[in-house]
């Protein structure tokens, strides 16, 4: 089974600063997605950004990207210019890649907290 | 923008009761997902649901839970009889075919007594 790895509990970062949130992943599959999602306050989950694992490039969103080594199997995500908004937790997570009939759940790590200091 | 509703927003129960969850997936998704968060633990997948079935299901879905899809928008996650243990954040999910992204809506809390 899958399991992904976030050893971070809690994060703090200066406001207008960046910060660096890591996870590991253990999957014996070639071909997976990975995903970080944010969860404010409200508990609602968020997706903040995606990985296909047979893509090199590393993904971009805006203020967010990540570093993903597959090899090492880690997928960093780096919070550029950092907000108060972006105060939550943030929770890595793993999916098989879709396989005609397959509706895989995802796997969630424990997660970060991650405080904004103004 | 379409997102994924639930409701009840919370909901206070006796132990032994049964529940009903309800979900108004992504109107041209197909595929639904629910999940479970324990207050201050990791989100856990629950069921996978396709094509009117079961897709796949995690060992916490016992035979206490049951979904359904009981009409052409609502998705509805059942418990049998609730445990002090099934406190927790419900939420539902959807997808579409062939998308790796699933989108989440705003969670129902489930408080059992």
């Amino acid at each position: 089974a899958q399991t992904v790895t976030q050893s971070q509990p809690e994060m703090s970062v200066q406001e207008a600063e960046t910060v660096t949130l890591s996870c590991t992943y253990d999957t014996s599959e070639s071909d997976y997605y990975l995903f970080w999602y944010k969860q404010p306050p409200s508990r609602q989950m968020i997706l903040v950004i995606r990985q296909e694992a047979y893509k090199q490039q590393n993904a971009t969103e805006n203020r967010f990207s990540v570093n993903f080594q597959k090899a090492a199997k880690s997928f960093s995500l780096k919070i550029s210019d950092s907000q108060l908004g972006d105060a939550a937790m943030y929770f890595c997570a793993y999916r098989d890649t879709y396989s005609g009939g397959g509706a895989d759940g995802l796997t969630f790590g424990k997660g970060t907290h991650l405080i904004i200091q103004p | 923008e379409p997102e994924v509703t639930q409701t009840p927003s919370h909901q206070v129960t006796q132990m032994g009761q049964e529940v009903i969850l309800r979900c108004v997936p992504i109107s041209n998704h197909l595929y639904f997902y629910w999940y479970r968060q324990i207050l201050g633990q990791k989100v856990e997948f629950l069921v996978s649901f396709y094509n009117n079935e079961i897709s796949e299901k995690s060992e916490i879905f016992d035979d206490q839970f049951s979904v359904e899809r009981p009409d052409g928008s609502n998705f509805t996650l059942k418990i049998r009889s609730t445990k002090l243990e099934d406190s927790a954040m419900y939420f539902c999910a959807s997808s579409r075919q062939g998308a790796a992204e699933q989108f989440f809506g705003p969670g129902t809390r489930l408080t059992v007594l």
